[in-house]
């Protein structure tokens, strides 16, 4: 049974940072892509970021790149995403999926980690 | 960046009935879109990829149709738990959602 456990999320103040953690259990970890998807409570969905299955490849989405940072330790089977000068837009529950092919869909999510950006 | 426009925005249906669920694209995302159900409190769960290929123990009352641009899901016989809000998703160019449609009772 595939497992995603999202920790690391709390207040933080704006400009400040907090880095999210994921582990994964039940498939080949560094078999798949990694997803970060984001929510702010009571709205939609919204992509964050990618790592491919080896960490060498990474996306982010326009509203984080140059602020947030996606990795991953195979040998852990985590991920993680270091979120730095936070902004009070950066509010949501982030989810950590797996991919289900090829970077394609959301196959299995975590149940979330709140991150609130506020002063 | 490809917007996805889901319509209704809320589907009153009684149960037992059918559900029919829109999903538009900006421009063509062939058959890369998925559908998922998000139930208050729960992560989102995949139902559909493909455009029309039901995920792992998705009833057979769940269905996808369209390609390029235009897309459905379709509930045939509504269930007490399928109240929730469902989103469409490209994965085509990047990977972006629709604004949900919610499907409450009637």
């Amino acid at each position: 049974e595939v497992q995603l456990l999202e920790s690391g999320g709390g207040v933080a103040q704006p400009g400040g940072s907090l880095r999210l953690s994921c582990a994964a259990s039940g498939f080949s970890f560094d078999d798949y892509a990694m997803h970060w998807v984001r929510q702010v409570p009571g709205k939609g969905l919204e992509w964050v970021s990618l790592i491919n299955g080896d960490g060498g490849t990474t996306y982010y989405a326009d509203s984080v790149e140059g602020r947030f940072i996606i990795s991953r330790d195979n040998s852990k089977h985590s991920l993680y995403l270091q979120m730095n000068s936070l902004r009070t837009e950066d509010t949501a529950l982030y989810f950590c999926a797996k991919d289900g092919n090829s970077l394609t869909f959301f196959h299995y999510w975590g149940q979330g980690t709140l991150v609130t950006v506020s002063a | 960046e490809i917007v996805m426009t889901q319509s209704p925005a809320t589907l009153s249906v009684s149960p037992g009935e059918r559900a029919t669920l829109s999903c538009r694209a900006s421009q063509t995302v062939r058959s890369n879109l998925a559908w998922y159900q998000q139930k208050p409190g729960q992560a989102p769960r995949l139902l559909i990829y493909g455009a029309s290929t039901r995920a792992t123990g998705i009833p057979a009352r769940f269905s996808g149709s369209g390609s390029e641009t235009e897309f459905t899901l379709t509930i045939s016989s509504l269930q007490s738990e399928d109240f929730a809000v469902y989103y469409c998703q490209q994965y085509n160019n990047w990977w972006t959602f629709g604004q949900g449609t919610k499907v409450e009772i009637k």
